[in-house]
């Protein structure tokens, strides 16, 4: 069974940091371009980044929101994908899901975690 | 860039059909077919129900469809069934810069 979960939410104060995991399973990780997600609680969903496949260098791209704070990166052989957060932000705050993008359905999110809970406050 | 537009809310009768729409700009929605839809229950991940404006994953009903027209997407849910009470959220590429935008969110409500 194709399966994303996330790990590492928690509890940070503003100015802190967190690294979030995503552990994939029932599919090969390497052929697939990794987004995360994000919704604070109440509100819509976010677009936070991306890294693109092995074919691809694993190159990354992030939106304006969080470049310059937040890493994606991933270990294609634990079949694991990490999100590192630095210089968090009380507006950081939110439900963070790992993703598939363009995996059996081009250009769309096809693939989604259940999502793990990031709260940024003192 | 700014998110795309949906309304807040719509609702509608069982059996009855109902359109979202999603409004964005030339530079994203206008600009490239690759629009998606995603169901969200409450407590629940997002489920992806369209893809490439019009498409449907395997598996997902075909009262389900989309359509663009210029910078506005949408979609209709038609035979609406209670199980349809749930966010909607549009999606679309904005080019090599921005790259993602979502919609802010539309909840349909099945009277």
């Amino acid at each position: 069974e194709v399966q994303l979960a996330e790990s590492g939410g928690g509890l940070v104060q503003p100015g802190g940091s967190l690294r979030l995991s995503c552990a994939a399973s029932g599919f090969t990780l390497t052929d697939h371009y990794m987004d995360w997600v994000r919704q604070a609680p109440g509100k819509g969903l976010e677009w936070v980044g991306r890294t693109r496949n092995q074919a691809n260098s694993y190159s990354t791209e992030y939106a304006a929101s969080v470049k310059g704070r937040f890493s994606i990166s991933r270990d294609d052989s634990q079949k694991s994908l990490y999100l590192q957060m630095n210089s968090l932000k009380p507006e950081d705050t939110a439900v963070y899901y790992c993703t598939v993008y363009s995996g059996s359905y081009p250009d769309a999110f096809d693939m989604w975690g259940q999502g793990t809970m990031v709260t940024v406050s003192s | 860039q700014s998110a795309l537009t949906q309304p807040a809310s719509v609702s509608g009768s069982p059996g009855q059909s109902i359109t979202i729409s999603c409004t964005g700009t030339s530079y994203d929605v206008g600009n490239y077919n690759l629009v998606s839809w995603y169901q969200q229950h409450p407590g629940k991940a997002p489920k992806l129900i369209i893809y490439e404006v019009s498409k449907r994953p395997s598996g997902v009903s075909n009262r389900f469809s989309g359509s663009k027209s210029d910078n506005t997407a949408s979609l209709t849910i038609s035979g609406l069934q209670a199980e349809d009470e749930a966010d909607y959220y549009c999606c679309s590429y904005a080019g090599s810069f921005t790259f993602v935008l979502f919609g802010g969110g539309t909840k349909l409500t099945v009277l």
